[in-house]
């Protein structure tokens, strides 16, 4: 089955500062999904990518899919404390199938 | 606003007991998801449907049934609660197809003990 790892785990970084996400595949991805999670809460949709080198942005966040479509990355720039929470990439696999989760990274900034 | 709507935030059951997972939503969506999220883990995708009294089995079924007798709600069961199957339970729907418009909708989640 297609597993994706997201690295780092978890991070700690000081309210201002830049910070990426990563999210790497062993299969070609049809398309990636990016979630946010409030602690304790459901997930609420950021981006999809689907085509290879495609990069979007919604206010600080920037994800972008390479090449080969086998990894993507999440970009936050000048961190605020509001961007605090789980960041989870999802895969779908062939299209119209469930979507399969990479386990998270737990976001803190402070200040 | 679009919504799913999941019964109960937080549930205490005993182990042996049966448990109902109700999940609604209220945008039309043909597929409904349910899934468990643990600890080092993730999420893990238990059953999904795709249309109304259809079901089809996820990556962790066993110890779970489900429900659709309408399109829009998607009830998990828990046949006899265990304690490893305590967990935050999530629901999700989505439109068909493939794309941004097949992305998933998530319910606040349910914080599911068993003792």
């Amino acid at each position: 089955s297609q597993e994706l790892e997201q690295s780092p785990q978890s991070l700690i970084v000081q309210e201002g500062k830049n910070l990426t996400i990563n999210c790497t595949s062993s299969k070609t991805l049809y398309g990636l999904y990016w979630y946010k999670q409030k602690y304790g809460e459901g997930l609420i949709f950021l981006m999809m990518l689907q085509k290879g080198g495609e990069e979007k942005s919604h206010e600080k966040i920037t994800a972008k899919l390479d090449e080969k479509k086998q990894q993507s990355s999440l970009h936050i720039t000048a961190s605020q404390p509001s961007h605090a929470g789980i960041y989870l990439c999802g895969a779908d696999k062939t299209g119209n199938t469930p979507l399969v989760f990479g386990k998270g990274t737990r976001l803190s900034v402070i200040a | 606003d679009v919504k799913v709507t999941q019964s109960s935030r937080y549930l205490v059951k005993r182990t042996g007991e049966k448990v109902f997972l109700e999940c609604v939503q209220d945008m039309d969506h043909e597929n409904m998801f349910w899934y468990r999220q643990d600890p080092g883990l993730g999420l893990r995708l238990i059953y999904f449907s795709y249309d109304v009294k259809m079901k089809e089995k996820g990556d962790i079924p066993e110890g779970y049934s489900v429900s659709r007798e309408k399109k829009e709600r998607f009830s998990l069961i828990l046949e006899s609660a265990s304690t490893n199957q305590t967990s935050m339970y999530l629901c999700a729907s989505s439109q068909p197809g493939t794309g941004t418009r097949s992305k998933l909708f998530f319910g606040s989640g349910t914080q599911l003990s068993v003792l």
